[in-house]
């Protein structure tokens, strides 16, 4: 199988401060793994494209400085919100795919509530 | 660029009865089209991909999805709901970078 991990499930914090979520890829090696973010009741929007060893590609309208992405190795990218603010609350969720593959595998989402 | 357009942000039916998600794209490219199903607070499920080969794509949990061309379509059918069947449905289309772009989704509701 192709396991995507999201580490926290759910975090809360207060306004201000910087989160970090992490994004493992378990049994597989990946080279590019996504960031998107939804709203409540809302679908899915890219944030981002993570590329291990590389800088991240933001899509338009995404704050690079307010959300960093790093992907230092294979299996790992991590997001971290900077100075969180309520309007970050969000859902967030990240994918990765094989090399080769034809999907992307999605981690189980980390609910942000910034208080 | 691409896009996903799906029609009805819920649907309802009854259970046992057919389920159809429509789901229109528009593509530059020959696309890889996916349906995901997500429930509360969770991540998303890929339940069929299309990306070459036959048009009529089987999916998990009894779904289906056909791809037609002409009309730039990705229907999602099941012939019979089940009540674990109500979740947020998810089409996306993606130019094999594996970035994907997602409709806004819809919401099935299974009734009693």
């Amino acid at each position: 199988g192709a396991v995507v991990s999201q580490h926290p499930s759910w975090v809360i914090c207060k306004s201000g401060t910087s989160v970090k979520i992490e994004c493992r890829s378990l049994d597989f090696q990946a080279t590019t793994m996504f960031w998107y973010r939804q709203f409540p009741k809302q679908s899915l929007m890219l944030m981002a494209t993570s590329n291990e060893g590389s800088k991240a590609t933001y899509e338009q309208g995404v704050e690079k400085d307010k959300f960093l992405i790093n992907h230092a190795s294979l299996t790992l990218s991590t997001l971290t919100v900077t100075s969180a603010h309520p309007e970050d609350s969000s859902f967030y969720i990240c994918s990765a795919s094989k090399q080769g593959g034809t999907e992307a595998f999605f981690g189980q989402g980390t609910r942000l509530t910034v208080v | 660029a691409q896009s996903v357009t799906q029609l009805g942000s819920h649907v309802s039916v009854s259970e046992g009865a057919l389920v159809l998600l429509r789901c229109n794209y528009s593509s530059s490219v020959p696309p890889y089209l996916f349906w995901y199903v997500q429930y509360p607070n969770q991540g998303l499920q890929l339940l069929l991909k299309y990306t070459t080969g036959a048009t009529l794509v089987k999916g998990i949990n009894g779904f289906e999805a056909e791809f037609k061309k002409s009309e730039t379509s990705f229907h999602l059918t099941k012939p019979s709901a089940h009540m674990s069947d109500a979740a947020e449905y998810f089409c996306a289309v993606s130019d094999s970078s594996y970035k994907l772009i997602f409709g806004s989704g819809t919401r099935l509701l299974v009734r009693p």
